[in-house]
Formats: structure tokens, sequence, C-alpha cells
């Protein structure tokens, strides 16, 4: 099983500003993906990331996964209070995920 | 959430008790997978099911869980005689092969335990 590290754990800003949260492991992602998850709920998928070095963007999301494959981040840019959650990295390894311990984002109106 | 329904949303039961959890994947989805998240973790995996078959058992404790996936009807997540620290919240996912390269999840069963 592979094991991600992410951090910060917990994170609160004001609206308007910026924020990226990091995934890092020890060894190499095959892919990996970053979800959303808000209290009650389950997780949201937002994206996958297969090719080092790849950037992907939703809408004020940038998904940016290393070079060497062992890191990945996520910026949030002008951040508002929806998008408040929960964020998870997981790593895929054919049908199983395994997932970060997630960052808590609080976005303040 | 896609068409993964689980049920009860919330369970409460007290220790020794057993407690059922069920789980309709999306329509034309026969791969289900069941994930734990406990306080300030991540989701863990816990079984991987088919049609009938469990494929993969590896996360779930040898003792007291079991998991099945009839060809009728949905997918059921049974603890028996349950402790404290099987408090947390369950996810069904589903998807339409075995990669996990598009899962969908329900929104959960929160148990807790008295």
């Amino acid at each position: 099983t592979q094991l991600l590290k992410q951090s910060p754990q917990f994170l609160s800003i004001q609206e308007g500003e910026n924020l990226t949260v990091y995934c890092n492991s020890s060894s190499v992602f095959s892919s990996l993906q970053w979800y959303r998850q808000e209290p009650g709920e389950g997780p949201v998928l937002l994206v996958t990331v297969v090719t080092g070095g790849e950037v992907k963007k939703l809408k004020r999301l940038t998904f940016q996964f290393g070079d060497a494959r062992k890191d990945s981040s996520l910026h949030i840019t002008a951040a508002q209070p929806g998008d408040t959650g929960l964020y998870l990295c997981a790593a895929i390894n054919d049908y199983k995920l395994s997932f970060g311990a997630g960052t808590t984002v609080t976005v303040r109106a | 959430n896609a068409g993964v329904m689980q049920n009860p949303r919330h369970l409460v039961r007290r220790r020794g008790q057993e407690a059922r959890l069920r789980c309709s994947p999306v329509k034309g989805h026969s791969h289900v997978y069941w994930y734990r998240q406990l306080p300030e973790e991540g989701l863990k995996f816990m079984v991987y099911l088919q049609k009938e078959n469990i494929i993969d058992e590896s996360g779930m404790p040898k003792e007291r869980f079991s998991a099945e996936f009839p060809k009728e009807g949905p997918s059921i997540l049974r603890i028996q005689q349950v402790v404290r620290g099987d408090s947390a919240a369950y996810f069904c996912a589903s998807s339409p092969d075995r990669v996990a390269i598009k899962l969908f999840f329900g929104s959960g069963t929160q148990l807790s335990v008295l």
C-alpha cells in the first residue's frame, strides 16, 4: 500500500485569497486523483493526473503532477466559501485507491 | 453522487449488536468497493466485490466483518458484535469495470456504536 502524506492538515483563509495543498509519496505514483469531500457526504472526483509534469485546470483549480511522479499539488485561485471542504489525494493501484489523510480547507466569507 | 445509494445514512448500535450497511451501485455497474473512514484518517480500502464474488477482502478485519454482492439486490457490509472501535463512516463506491480510474462514491453510512 502506497503511503501518501498531505500538507497542511488544516488551512483557513479569507475569501479571495489563494491556497495550495500538497500530496507527497516516497514512491512513484502510477496515477493520482484529487477528491473533495463535504461533511456528511462521499468524496467527489475532481481530477485524474497520469503523466509526470502534467498540469490540469478546472476553473479556479490548478492541479500539478511532479516530474518524478512522487508529488502533486492543488492550487485554488481566489478561493470562495463554496471551496470549503476536505481535499483528498489518492494513488491508484489497479482497482484500489490509497488515500492521504486530507487537508481541511475553510474559506471565510 | 452519480447514483450510488447507501442506507441507512446513520446507524446507531449498542456494543454486541449487528450492523448491516446497504449499497446499491450505479445502474449497470457490477463492481463494488467498500471503504472505511475513521476520524482524522483517510479512507481505507476494505473489500472489492463483483456480482456474487469477493475479489479482494484484504482490507477487511478477519473477525466479525463480512461482505456480499448477490446476483439480485444491493451489496451488504455486515458487522457482527460491534465494538466502539467500529464507529466510522463507511463508504461504498461502484465502477463499470475493475480499474479505479472512475469510481462513484455514495454518501456513506455513519455508524455509531454506543
